[in-house]
């Protein structure tokens, strides 16, 4: 099956510094990286859409500046946080989708990130 | 309104009883749906993908209803380990829409 290696799982910070975080699809080729936010008790929502070697697409109200993604190759994407602020601790989860083969939408762990 | 709505319970289940819960969606351009299944803390796992002409897997049956939007899981023969967050996924394209989840709370 697929698998997607998010890192950290918990990272705690000091505000305004940035924050990196990586996600790995570890045996297929994940052609779009998806990043999702979801705050306690709230749903997930969808941060951005990215395609291996292309920019990321953002949804209304993302700063793309702040938020920034980068999908070099098939097997990694990478979000960082820039210039964090406390209201920006949430769980961050990555999601892949592979290009070949039909293994649907295959999610990272998340990461916690709590700024302080 | 919202894209995908959904009790947010929680829902307190006796072992061994039944349980069925609701998700509805505004848009009827809605190409596929699916349930996942989120513990506390973790990351979102598909539960089960939802046919129009519904599907059972095990304990767990979905059903789509195109004509109200809405879509539905019961979990028959509730275990302890059934308590989790059940969340509601629609996708159109590539991307996926997520409700708010219904928490499911399974005693002894």
């Amino acid at each position: 099956g697929a698998v997607v290696s998010q890192h950290p799982s918990r990272v705690i910070c000091k505000s305004g510094t940035s924050v990196k975080i990586e996600c790995r699809s570890l045996d297929f080729q994940a052609t779009t990286m998806f990043w999702y936010r979801q705050f306690p008790k709230q749903s997930l929502m969808l941060m951005a859409t990215s395609n291996e070697g292309s920019k990321a697409t953002y949804e209304q109200g993302v700063e793309k500046d702040k938020f920034l993604i980068n999908h070099a190759s098939l097997t990694l994407s990478t979000l960082t946080v820039t210039s964090a602020h406390p209201e920006d601790s949430s769980f961050y989860i990555c999601s892949a989708r592979a290009r070949d083969r039909d293994y649907g939408y295959t999610f990272g762990s998340g990461t916690r990130l709590t700024v302080v | 309104r919202k894209e995908v709505e959904q009790d947010p319970g929680p829902f307190n289940v006796p072992e061994g009883a039944t349980v069925a819960f609701n998700c509805t969606y505004s848009n009827s351009a809605s190409q596929s749906f699916f349930w996942y299944r989120q513990d506390c803390r973790k990351e979102p796992k598909l539960l089960m993908s939802v046919y129009s002409s519904g599907n059972e897997d095990g304990r767990f049956t979905a059903q789509l209803n195109r004509a109200s939007q809405y879509i539905s899981l019961l979990i028959r023969d509730s275990k302890l380990s059934d308590s989790a967050t059940y969340l509601c996924v629609w996708a159109a394209g590539n991307k996926l829409t997520f409700g708010g989840g219904t928490r499911v709370l399974v005693k002894p």
